[in-house]
């Protein structure tokens, strides 16, 4: 039941944005965007969230279209630390809980 | 503070043998979720759990199975293993009950089933 598509591999010059685009489609009106990031098979790690503004943290940007059909996460100044895989996930409601719908991701390749 | 902790962090185990997770979230967190992480693949949601009930179940089999405990801690159960189970077992904590609640991840259990 995937519910966000993302290109598999991205390279981004260091010191470049890097912005790493995602396609849900089929997302419901109370259903959030996430993205995370996963280096060497370790735990995912949090970067932002949101529901249908755009959003800006001290790590990224997230861009939301207007009908909510797509999304783009933008690192402003990439560097080689953010080599890793993307993720963007639909969080969804069911069951009275949350559940976290992982895509496939995005490799991202930061090169010097 | 203390992030999720998870252990063992690696495991080796044979076909048909059962294996136990352990998971302890953040401090004041109340829900555990677990995911598997298949090479290659993004996390897939198996369970989660909150105040001890089971609030969510993913498109596992009942070899799967799960706990939570009074101080909110996790486990993990999966029964008569099979190769394709192998992958990383993510847990993750968060403190449910908001619209704008994140997940924090463990580093994850290396499950090798031979």
């Amino acid at each position: 039941d995937a519910k966000t598509t993302q290109p598999p591999s991205m390279d981004c010059a260091e010191g470049r944005a890097a912005n790493l685009p995602c396609n849900h489609s089929t997302i419901s009106g109370n259903e959030y965007v996430y993205w995370y990031r996963q280096i060497h098979s370790q735990g995912p790690q949090y970067i932002i969230h949101g529901l249908k503004n755009n959003e800006t943290n001290e790590m990224a940007s997230l861009i939301i279209t207007e009908d909510r059909k797509s999304s783009t996460l933008i690192l402003p100044h990439a560097t080689l630390r953010d080599t890793a895989v993307y993720y963007c996930i639909v969080r969804v409601v069911a069951s009275g809980t949350y559940k976290y719908i992982f895509g496939t991701g995005t490799r991202l390749k930061v090169l010097a | 503070d203390a992030g999720v902790t998870q252990s063992p962090t690696h495991l080796i185990k044979t076909r048909g043998q059962q294996v136990t997770l352990r998971c302890s979230p953040i401090s004041g967190h109340k829900s555990v979720s677990w995911y598997q992480q298949v090479l290659g693949q993004g996390p897939q949601f198996i369970f989660q759990y909150y105040e001890k009930e089971e609030r969510g179940r993913g498109n596992f089999p009942d070899r799967f199975s799960a706990r939570q405990f009074p101080n909110y801690s996790s486990e993990l159960n999966v029964n008569a293993l099979l190769l394709g189970d192998s992958a990383l077992y993510l847990c993750a904590s968060s403190f449910l009950g908001t619209a704008n609640e994140k997940l924090f991840f463990g580093s994850g259990t290396q499950l090798s089933v031979l």
